[in-house]
């Protein structure tokens, strides 16, 4: 079956580093990887989509990368603030359109 | 902030009772889904229309049902609920088209069965 996943537990980073997320996929690669940032009782906002066929995706100070050798999308944040402190889930889009979500990592940027 | 909106955004009733959550989009997204997502987990789509009269089973098997009647309106109604039906519910849309699928979540309504 499909999966995603992300380390379950939380991940605690200095303000002003660099926040580094993993999500790794099963099976077949995904037409696309999105990554989403979920607040407590909020829903999902979309931050990234970044399609198979390219390795690289950035927005501010956001960065997506593919690896589909290694299965694996990684996230990260620069210049890392408070304001980032969120679950953050990466979703594999497949070819027929179905989405399917990872558990999420939960990020805690410490001041 | 989306416009896509979800009532109530809380919910407590007793086992048996009937519910509806609504969920209204204003941004002409032919896709609507409705995802269930327990704490510290996934979330899981019960239900998806791709359009009005269109309304398919998600990957989660629910007691729940859907209709879509209207574009911009995709309620979830549980006939008699149960203690099991316990969780939060999101509701999504997007655009048509296969290669846009950024999704746009509603905030959830909390619902709890006594």
């Amino acid at each position: 079956s499909q999966k995603i996943e992300q380390n379950s537990e939380a991940l605690n980073i200095q303000e002003g580093k660099t926040a580094t997320l993993t999500c790794n996929y099963t099976n077949y690669s995904p037409a696309y990887l999105q990554w989403y940032r979920q607040d407590p009782g909020r829903g999902p906002v979309f931050l990234l989509l970044i399609r198979e066929n390219e390795k690289e995706k950035r927005k501010e100070r956001l960065k997506v990368t593919f690896d589909t050798t290694l299965k694996q999308s990684l996230f990260h944040i620069t210049a890392s603030q408070p304001a980032d402190s969120a679950t953050y889930l990466c979703a594999r889009t497949n070819r027929d359109d179905k989405i399917i979500f990872g558990k999420g990592t939960r990020l805690h940027i410490l001041p | 902030e989306a416009d896509i909106y979800q009532t109530p955004r809380y919910l407590v009733i007793g086992t048996g009772k009937k519910i509806t959550l609504e969920c209204s989009q204003t941004m002409g997204h032919d896709k609507m889904y409705w995802y269930q997502q327990d704490p510290g987990m996934e979330l899981h789509l019960i239900h998806y229309s791709y359009g009005v009269n269109s309304t398919e089973k998600g990957d989660l098997s629910s007691e729940s049902t859907v209709s879509r009647i209207r574009t911009e309106h995709f309620p979830l109604t549980l006939e008699s609920a149960r203690p099991s039906h316990t969780s939060q519910y999101l509701c999504a849309s997007s655009p048509a088209g296969y290669s846009y699928n950024e999704q746009f979540f509603g905030p959830g309504t909390r619902l709890t069965v006594l």
